[in-house]
């Protein structure tokens, strides 16, 4: 069965700008969370998806955004980029909300110039 | 789990030694308790949870243990190996609240040969 598949992997910004990341969760899970990981701050929820309905969000601004599609695919998108922004972005998949278990993708990760 | 920290704490354990890592945590309504694996560039992966009606859970080579009169919690890793030496997060879940952890800051397991 295949993991959680986050794409891309690797990207570079520039402040201003925009960027999408892209989630596929393990097959039959319906259940999308996201975290953003860094040094200083640690990994932090940025929001959680389920049903094509944002059910949980964290304490970002609303430059973070997300949507999770009928398949369960789920996009993050973050607005005018700031340097703080710089991160690993994770993508958590389970199979129900409440289920227990995530299971975490390898991330992308995004530095922003 | 505790929010934020600038440095890792790391602990060092001679292979074939037990290693106990440990972590508190501040919110009374937590009902679900986990800890993560997290190797260099991968994302966390999923060792061993405990719900909160539970002191002790074991799994392959680890258990966990709760105590919730002082908000602690802690991994022990029997025997470590090698493969072992990774950075170790617990993460708590406040009732009703699904996918939605908050991560400790982490430790650094060192295994020396």
């Amino acid at each position: 069965k295949a993991g959680v598949t986050q794409t891309p992997r690797y990207l570079i910004k520039t402040r201003g700008q925009q960027v999408t990341l892209s989630c596929s969760p393990i097959s039959g899970h319906r259940s999308v969370s996201w975290y953003q990981q860094t040094p200083g701050q640690g990994l932090q929820f940025l929001f959680e998806y389920f049903s094509e309905t944002q059910r949980n969000k964290g304490n970002f601004p609303g430059r973070f955004s997300g949507r999770q599609f009928s398949n369960s695919r789920s996009e993050m998108n973050v607005s005018t980029l700031e340097l703080g922004d710089s991160a690993l972005y994770l993508c958590a998949s389970s199979l129900d909300r409440g289920s227990g278990e995530l299971f975490f993708g390898e991330g992308s990760r995004l530095t922003v110039l | 789990g505790e929010s934020v920290g600038l440095h890792l704490p790391t602990l060092s354990v001679q292979e074939g030694d037990n290693s106990i890592i440990n972590c508190a945590y501040s919110n009374s309504a937590s009902d679900y308790f986990i800890w993560y694996k997290q190797e260099s560039g991968k994302g966390p992966q999923f060792i061993i949870d405990i719900r909160s009606n539970m002191d002790k859970r074991q799994g392959q080579r680890v258990t966990v243990l709760l105590n919730k009169t002082v908000k602690h919690l802690s991994l022990q890793i029997a025997a470590t190996q090698p493969g072992d030496s990774a950075v170790y997060f617990c993460a708590d879940r406040n009732t009703g609240t699904a996918s939605k952890l908050t991560f400790g800051t982490g430790t650094r397991l060192q295994v020396t040969l």
